[in-house]
C-alpha cells in the first residue's frame, strides 16, 4: 500500500504553546488528507478534510481557530494546535487520500499518528 | 441511528478458528466499503476494499458484501494470537465524500 509519514511522533509540550504535525504522503500525491484525533479507548475521531490549495473543512464542534490545518503541496498537510492545553492531549492521526489508486480505488491510508501530550 | 455501526466486543476465538466480524451501514447509497485493523497504540492499517457484491478473498481474510442488507463482513481463518486488535469498518457513499468508520469490534484471539 501507499505510505504515509507523520512527524513527530510523539511530543509534550507545556500549556500554551503551540505544537505542528506534519503529514506527508512519501510514493504518491494526495489532493485531500484527513486529520482524526483519538481519545484512549475510543473511537477515531474525525476532525477535518484538508483539500490542497483550499481551505481546510472541519467538523462540527472543531475549532478552526484552534487547529490550524495547511495543505500547501500534494504531499504535505500541517496540523497546529495553537495554545495547547492539557485536554487536547490526544492521538492526532492523519490520512492520505490516493486518489487514483494503485488498487484501482480511491483508498484512504493512515499515517503513523503523532502522540500528544500537554503538561 | 449510527452510519456505521459495529459490535464493539470483545469477541473472543481461539487460535485456529475462524473470526467473523460484522458491519452493517445505513446509507444505501454507499459504494466502497473498507476494512483497517489497529492495534493498541498505533494507527489504523488498511486490510482490504470491497465495493462489490459477494466475497472477496485475500489470504486468510475475506471481505463479504451484501448491499441488499447493507452489511458487510469481514473473516479471518486459521486465527493467530496476532490478529489480536481492533478491526474498523469504513464506508463510503459515491463521488468523493467522506470516509465513515464504525467504532470498531476487538478481536481476542486466545492461545
Amino acid at each position: 500500500g501507499a505510505v504515509v509519514s507523520q512527524h513527530p511522533s510523539w511530543v509534550i509540550c507545556k500549556s500554551g504553546t503551540s505544537v505542528k504535525i506534519e503529514c506527508r504522503s512519501l510514493d504518491f500525491q494526495a489532493t485531500t488528507m484527513f486529520w482524526y484525533r483519538q481519545f484512549p479507548k475510543q473511537s477515531l475521531m474525525l476532525m477535518a478534510t484538508s483539500n490542497e490549495g483550499s481551505k481546510a473543512t472541519y467538523e462540527q464542534g472543531v475549532e478552526k481557530d484552534k487547529f490550524l490545518i495547511n495543505h500547501a503541496s500534494l504531499t504535505l498537510s500541517t496540523l497546529t494546535v495553537t495554545s495547547a492545553h492539557p485536554e487536547d492531549s490526544s492521538f492526532y492521526i492523519c490520512s492520505a487520500r490516493e486518489l487514483v489508486g494503485r488498487d484501482s480505488t480511491d483508498t484512504q491510508y493512515f499515517g503513523p499518528g503523532t502522540r500528544l501530550t500537554v503538561l | 441511528q449510527k452510519e456505521v455501526e459495529q459490535n464493539s466486543g470483545p469477541l473472543s476465538v481461539p487460535e485456529g478458528a475462524i473470526a467473523s466480524l460484522n458491519c452493517t451501514y445505513s446509507d444505501r447509497g454507499s459504494q466502497s466499503f473498507f476494512w483497517y485493523r489497529q492495534y493498541s497504540g498505533k494507527s489504523p492499517e488498511l486490510i482490504m476494499f470491497i465495493y462489490s457484491n459477494g466475497d472477496k478473498e485475500d489470504g486468510r481474510f475475506t471481505a463479504q458484501l451484501n448491499k441488499a442488507s447493507q452489511y458487510v463482513s469481514l473473516l479471518i481463518r486459521d486465527s493467530q494470537p496476532s490478529d489480536s486488535a481492533t478491526y474498523l469498518c469504513a464506508v463510503r457513499s459515491g463521488g468523493y465524500q467522506k470516509v465513515t468508520f464504525g467504532t470498531g469490534t476487538k478481536l481476542q484471539v486466545i492461545p
